[in-house]
């Protein structure tokens, strides 16, 4: 199993570019989310889905959506990249249940100039 | 304020040396994660605790979910510099929209120098 993967690993933005961070899974997991990680912040939740078909906001959502057409797939939106939106965002999916044990991908480095 | 408060943010210390860092939070968990994340890679998970009380061996480290499922610590016995790294808690909760959620703390950066 391949696990998490998220492509591009690196990229760079001007300030109002579009993009879309993809991220797929390869386990069969329910729950998909996606997080952005800025220095002394930890992970913050930026959008989760718990099935194909259904998504909701998480802690910090403006500026981003997705979208779960499939069980395996779930691409993060930017929809007019800001330099605020600098970060690295991270892939992550698990089982329902009680627990939601997360495993995450390698990570994209975005940064917008 | 985050809604998970880790302790210390950093913390440097010599091989062999014992630590702990704390996971404080004033709301209640369904179970807490603790994961480890190295430079430009994803965080891995290290252990989950579910009962208030709970404490779990892994080689090394203890961890123990506070009684109220509200804290948790991680302690190291005799640390190595493979254990450097960035130490980060998470809890699980209920969101009222949908599903659960999972929120993480802002992570604790461990060094151990040789």
């Amino acid at each position: 199993n391949a696990g998490v993967t998220q492509t591009p690993k690196f990229q760079v933005l001007k300030t109002g570019q579009s993009m879309t961070l993809q991220c797929a899974q390869d386990m069969n997991h329910e729950y998909m989310s996606w997080y952005r990680q800025d220095p002394g912040m930890g992970l913050r939740l930026i959008h989760y889905s718990v099935g194909a078909g259904i998504t909701d906001q998480g802690e910090v959502p403006n500026g981003y959506n997705v979208s779960r057409s499939t069980t395996e797939d779930f691409p993060l939106r930017l929809l007019s990249a800001a330099p605020s939106q600098t970060s690295v965002y991270f892939c992550a999916s698990s089982y329902l249940g009680r627990t939601y044990e997360q495993y995450f991908g390698p990570g994209t480095r975005l940064t917008v100039t | 304020t985050q809604l998970l408060e880790q302790s210390p943010q950093f913390l440097s210390i010599q091989e062999g040396e014992n630590l702990t860092v704390y996971c404080n939070s004033s709301s209640v968990f369904s179970s807490l994660q603790w994961y480890r994340q190295e430079p430009g890679e994803g965080p891995v998970l290290l252990v989950t605790v579910v009962t208030g009380g709970e404490v779990k061996k892994l080689k090394r480290l203890t961890f123990q979910f506070g009684d109220a499922r509200k804290d948790s610590s991680l302690h190291i016995t005799a640390a190595q510099p493979g254990d450097t790294g960035l130490y980060l808690c998470a809890g699980a909760r209920v969101n009222n929209n949908a599903g659960n959620m999972l929120t993480f703390g802002g992570g604790t950066r461990l060094m151990v120098k040789p």
